[in-house]
């Protein structure tokens, strides 16, 4: 159980272009995603929070209109890379809630973006 | 100061060996505690996760915290090479609360 699967597993783009990833929990339903960011050898850096119908949240430095995020659904959350540009490249992550009660989060695959 | 701090390492041991990771924090609100592993270019997967003080075993794993010291560890018995990986330590202070991540420890077993 709490699977979350994430698509595409690697996207290449030109420059200005946007890009969109989106994260499914495939057998539960998640009502508080999580997008991150991971540079080589670095940790997570969340980016923002997303809850099921509302707007998201997202972490102070992170531009809002650069980095849209969607989460129409209980099972779907998207990340678009607006306008993309080469310092975007980088490694995406979605994680969704568990429903434990312990606050843990599943994580997706992870999508590698590449913007030449 | 950072709120989580952690060895980034790279720690490199026979296979075999007990290995044992460690993080400190800071924020004593801090009540749920886990422990991911990932491997290179994967998304971080969730191995252990406690509530409040305690241990807590699966396996080959167990998971230590102890508040009173703001310290927690994870130890891997018979540590193999498929163990080789990066292990993130997470917490946050209540439910719904955003985690917050150490920066991982780079760990080789060696056959």
């Amino acid at each position: 159980g709490a699977v979350v699967s994430q698509h595409p597993s690697w996207v290449i783009c030109k420059s200005g272009t946007s890009v969109k990833i989106e994260c499914r929990s495939l057998d539960f339903q998640a009502t508080t995603m999580f997008w991150y960011r991971q540079f080589p050898k670095q940790s997570l850096m969340l980016m923002a929070t997303s809850n099921e119908g509302s707007k998201a949240t997202y972490e102070q430095g992170v531009e809002k209109d650069k980095f849209l995020i969607n989460h129409a659904s209980l099972t779907l959350s998207t990340l678009t890379v607006t306008s993309a540009h080469p310092e975007d490249s980088s490694f995406y992550i979605c994680s969704a809630r568990g429903l434990t009660g312990y606050n843990e989060q599943f994580f997706g695959p992870g999508t590698r973006l590449t913007v030449l | 100061q950072k709120e989580v701090e952690q060895d980034p390492g790279p720690l490199s041991v026979p296979e075999g060996a007990i290995v044992s990771l460690n993080c400190t924090y800071s924020n004593s609100a801090f009540q749920y505690f886990m422990w991911y592993r990932q491997y290179s270019r994967k998304g971080p997967e969730l191995l252990m996760y406690t509530y409040s003080s305690g241990n807590k075993e699966d396996g080959r794993f167990t998971a230590q915290v102890d508040k009173s010291s703001k310290y927690i560890s994870l130890f891997i018995r018979d540590s193999q090479p498929s163990d080789s990986a990066t292990y993130l330590c997470a917490m946050s202070s209540r439910q719904g609360q955003k985690l917050v991540f150490g920066q991982g420890t780079r760990l080789t077993i060696n056959p």
